[in-house]
């Protein structure tokens, strides 16, 4: 167990919808990054918060938007879903920033129908 | 541009047989970290090493930052050490993680 939790586990829902995924980092990090591993991209970083302010981006759609609460939980919420959006998104977390393990979650598996 | 490449893509041994995966990267890094994905998808930490050797167990891991790449080590495989190990680094002046694409290990009873 990383200290990582991610709710839900799973997701099933339909196009055009708009689902949010959470993730609370392990006890004392402040880091909290966003990763998308999909059958053709492998996995990717899509957005990095440290203690509430958004720190760097990757390949995040438009669509895609994410927040960091003071509490230091976050959220990923994904709208108007396409087929290409089914993927397994990973919450990770640090201490610091670069210099340090990051914590993976269990994952949360979103398919899109 | 920047990459992380793994080999062998995959890998099926016998139990009880060790292997090496290699990682390669293409500049300097200042986080490098090896990750068992097991069959259920879960990601688990196995080492954090940027430089130097560590070990763990059955498990032992090097990297030769000066050369770009680092190397896992599995002694006396079991098949709970099946599933997909990927290397990921953090480049200098980046803050993410960069995958590789992973070696796939499947391990025959």
């Amino acid at each position: 167990d990383s200290g990582v939790t991610q709710t839900p586990k799973h997701l099933i829902t339909a196009t055009g919808q708009r689902v949010t995924l959470r993730c609370s980092p392990r006890s004392g990090d402040l880091s909290v990054y966003w990763y998308q591993q999909s059958l053709d991209q492998g996995l990717q970083f899509l957005i990095h918060y440290y203690n509430g302010e958004e720190r760097a981006k990757g390949n995040i759609l438009e669509r895609f938007s994410a927040q960091q609460f003071p509490d230091l939980h976050s959220e990923l919420n994904l709208s108007s879903l396409e087929l290409g959006d089914s993927a397994l998104y990973f919450c990770a977390s640090s201490v610091e920033i670069t210099q340090e393990t990051q914590y993976f979650g269990p994952g949360t598996r979103l398919l899109v129908l | 541009g920047i990459q992380v490449e793994q080999s062998p893509p995959d890998l099926i041994l016998q139990e009880g047989a060790n292997s090496t995966l290699r990682c390669n990267f293409s500049d300097s890094v200042n986080n490098l970290q090896w990750f068992h994905q097991n069959p259920w998808g879960q990601l688990i930490n196995l080492f954090y090493i940027p430089s130097g050797t560590k070990q763990n167990g059955r498990l032992s891991a090097t990297t030769v930052a000066t050369e770009r790449y680092s190397l896992l080590y599995i002694s006396s495989s079991q098949t709970t050490d099946s599933g997909v190990y990927f290397c990921a680094v953090v480049y200098f002046g980046n803050e993410k993680l960069t995958f590789g694409t992973g070696t796939r290990l499947t391990i025959i009873p």
